[in-house]
């Protein structure tokens, strides 16, 4: 069974540029969330997407915008990047209602970078 | 809001020594505290988690305490080993559905 999968792991892009990550939630979720770890940071977190919505939004632009899609798989969306959106993004799936963030699983992440 | 604070890192130790690295947490009510694990090139994994005060959570050698009245949680193991390097993250939920709130982090290095 395949855990949480990110694609890419790697990416490199300059101020300005925009950039799409993706993510597959584990089997049987239905539930993603994104979260950005910052170099030294912990994780923080951007959105949640439940039905192809965006159920919950943590302190982050309007650049920042996602997508689900109806086989539970996601997308973040990046405008205008911003050296300072240098980071870890982590994708975390879990099944809607479980009542505790203990069935909630991680990627490994897409590192991005901008110079 | 809710906030976690963690020990600064990085933090050393030899193979056998016993560790703690503290975390202490600011919230209302009653939140559930985690300790997550980071290996290198790897995501989050949880490792062991309190849901109310004065519980013991453990897992592979590693044990926290729920204290409110020190509102804490440090994360204890009596003989770490090299493969115990990692980083470490204390986090809280507020409630079932909330997003989790993390500390910064504490970096882990075990020398044989």
């Amino acid at each position: 069974d395949a855990g949480v999968t990110q694609s890419p792991t790697h990416l490199i892009k300059t101020r300005g540029q925009q950039v799409t990550l993706r993510c597959s939630p584990k089997s049987g979720h239905d539930t993603v969330s994104w979260y950005q770890q910052a170099l030294g940071q912990g994780p923080q977190f951007i959105f949640q997407y439940y039905e192809e919505e965006e159920r919950q939004r943590g302190n982050f632009p309007d650049r920042f915008s996602g997508h689900q899609f109806p086989n539970y798989s996601s997308e973040l969306n990046v405008n205008a990047l911003l050296l300072g959106d240098s980071a870890l993004y982590l994708c975390a799936s879990r099944e809607w209602g479980v009542a505790t963030n203990e069935k909630l699983f991680f990627g490994s992440g897409t590192q991005l970078s901008v110079l | 809001g809710d906030s976690v604070t963690q020990m600064e890192g990085p933090v050393t130790l030899s193979e056998e020594a016993f560790l703690t690295i503290n975390c202490t947490y600011t919230a209302t009510g009653y939140p559930s505290l985690f300790w997550y694990v980071q290996y290198p090139g790897e995501g989050l994994q949880l490792l062991l988690k309190a849901t109310k005060a004065d519980d013991k959570g453990s897992n592979k050698g590693f044990e926290a305490t729920y204290r409110k009245e020190t509102t804490s949680f440090h994360l204890e193991k009596g003989s770490v080993q090299v493969s115990d390097s990692a980083v470490y993250f204390c986090a809280l939920e507020h409630s079932g559905n909330t997003p989790l709130v993390f500390g910064k982090g504490t970096r882990l290095s075990v020398i044989a």
